[in-house]
């Protein structure tokens, strides 16, 4: 079975431009949940969108946004970047219990 | 209540040696504990997690110990070689946080030959 898939891998934006980033679950994995990796706060729990619905948030200001598709891919919007969300964007998706599974994650710098 | 502390930082092992890693949690809520391990440019792996109904969990060389009354969790490397320097991460989540994951810092192990 192939792995959750990220696209792109690295990408360079300029502060104030927004950017979207895509996942596709494992196969089979309805759940898909979004992480921020910095080397200060560590990994940091995004949202998580599950049949197209958001059913988690944490604790990130309204510029950051997702949506999950009926094929359960799921893109995560950012927008008005600003210099402190360079980071790893990883997405992880999940069947029913809780092992989630991660890609290899969207490296974001933003200049 | 939702965090997850983690020690060491970080951790230097001779090859052979078997590296201690230690987490503290908050939020007994929690029922899902697992070890993720991350090398360079790769997102992290599941490794091993345990449940909060046994005490211990091994799979292959690797190890996890909890205890429910101290809310606290190691992982044991056994035999560590230098295919295991890695950055690992302990998590806690399950009914505590509706199925997401509250993660450690991290502890960046280096094994040497």
């Amino acid at each position: 079975k192939a792995g959750v898939t990220q696209t792109p891998r690295y990408l360079i934006k300029t502060r104030g431009q927004q950017v979207t980033l895509s996942c596709s679950p494992i196969s089979g994995h309805r759940s898909v949940s979004w992480y921020q990796q910095t080397p200060g706060q560590g990994l940091q729990f995004l949202f998580e969108y599950f049949s197209e619905t958001q059913r988690n948030k944490g604790n990130f200001p309204g510029r950051f946004s997702g949506r999950q598709f009926s094929n359960s891919r799921s893109e995560m919007n950012v927008s008005t970047l600003e210099l402190g969300d360079s980071a790893l964007y990883l997405c992880a998706s999940r069947l029913s219990g809780y092992e989630q599974y991660f890609g290899p994650g969207t490296r974001l710098t933003v200049t | 209540q939702q965090q997850v502390k983690q020690s060491p930082q970080s951790l230097i092992v001779q090859k052979g040696g078997i590296p201690i890693i230690n987490c503290a949690y908050e939020n007994t809520a929690f029922d899902y504990f697992p070890w993720y391990q991350q090398f360079p440019g790769k997102g992290p792996a599941l490794l091993i997690a345990i449940r909060p109904d046994v005490s211990e969990k091994k799979e292959g060389r690797f190890t996890i110990s909890f205890n429910k009354s101290a809310k606290q969790f190691s992982l044991h490397i056994m035999d560590s070689q230098p295919g295991d320097s890695a950055t690992y991460f302990c998590a806690a989540g399950g009914r505590g946080s509706q199925g997401n994951l509250i993660f450690g810092k991290g502890t960046k192990l280096s094994v040497k030959p």
